[in-house]
């Protein structure tokens, strides 16, 4: 079982530079996640999604983008890479909402670095 | 300020021996509370999730307790081994979330011959 998988683990951008980070999972769960975790802080939410084609912010969203045209991806997208956006990203996926209970997986992390 | 407070931020333990770390919360209205382990360069993994009605719940050497009074959970490891080296992590979730976990800082456990 693949479960929730990133791409790549580590990249390093230069500043003004954009890129995009690829999740996929194959648990055919509606909901899908991105956090970013800094050293010593609790994860942050960018943004989720709650089904193909639904998308809502979380509490960090400012220089991302994402989109969800499939219940598989949920790429996230940076534009202008700045130096405060050097973290770790991690994508999740759960089933049905946190609210009812149930799991939520994450993948590796993707460790980014903006020079 | 942060809704998940954890303590105590990072502990050195040797092997074979218990602890417990400590998670107070202000996360309301309350819906269901986890902990997860996360090693170092990978993503978290759940350990348990308890709801308002769940006062205990374990997993192997894992042992987790919700008082949902005092806004108060625990998680304790038992006989600790050389693989619970990794971060602890209190998750709360509020029952309006709709994507939201609330997530601690977490408990950076070492464990030592």
């Amino acid at each position: 079982n693949a479960g929730v998988t990133q791409t790549p683990k580590f990249r390093i951008l230069k500043i003004g530079q954009s890129m995009t980070l690829q999740c996929t999972q194959d648990m055919n769960h509606n909901y899908m996640y991105w956090y970013r975790q800094d050293p010593g802080m609790g994860l942050k939410l960018i943004y989720y999604s709650v089904g193909a084609g639904i998308t809502d912010k979380g509490e960090v969203p400012n220089g991302y983008n994402v989109s969800r045209s499939t219940t598989e991806d949920f790429p996230l997208r940076l534009e202008l890479a700045a130096p405060s956006q050097t973290s770790v990203y991690f994508c999740a996926s759960s089933y049905t909402g946190p609210q009812r209970g149930t799991e939520a997986f994450f993948g590796q992390g993707t460790r980014l670095t903006v020079v | 300020k942060n809704q998940v407070e954890q303590s105590p931020q990072s502990l050195i333990i040797l092997e074979g021996k218990n602890c417990t770390l400590q998670c107070n919360y202000t996360v309301s209205p309350f819906s269901n509370l986890r902990w997860y382990k996360q090693d170092t360069g990978r993503g978290p993994v759940s350990l348990t999730i308890m709801t308002f009605s769940e006062n205990t719940k374990s997993n192997g050497r894992y042992t987790a307790t919700l008082d949902a009074d005092t806004k108060q959970s625990s998680l304790h490891i038992t006989a600790s081994q050389l693989s619970d080296s990794a971060s602890y992590i209190c998750v709360v979730v509020r029952t309006d979330s709709w994507g939201k976990f609330q997530f601690g800082a977490g408990t950076q456990v070492v464990v030592t011959p």
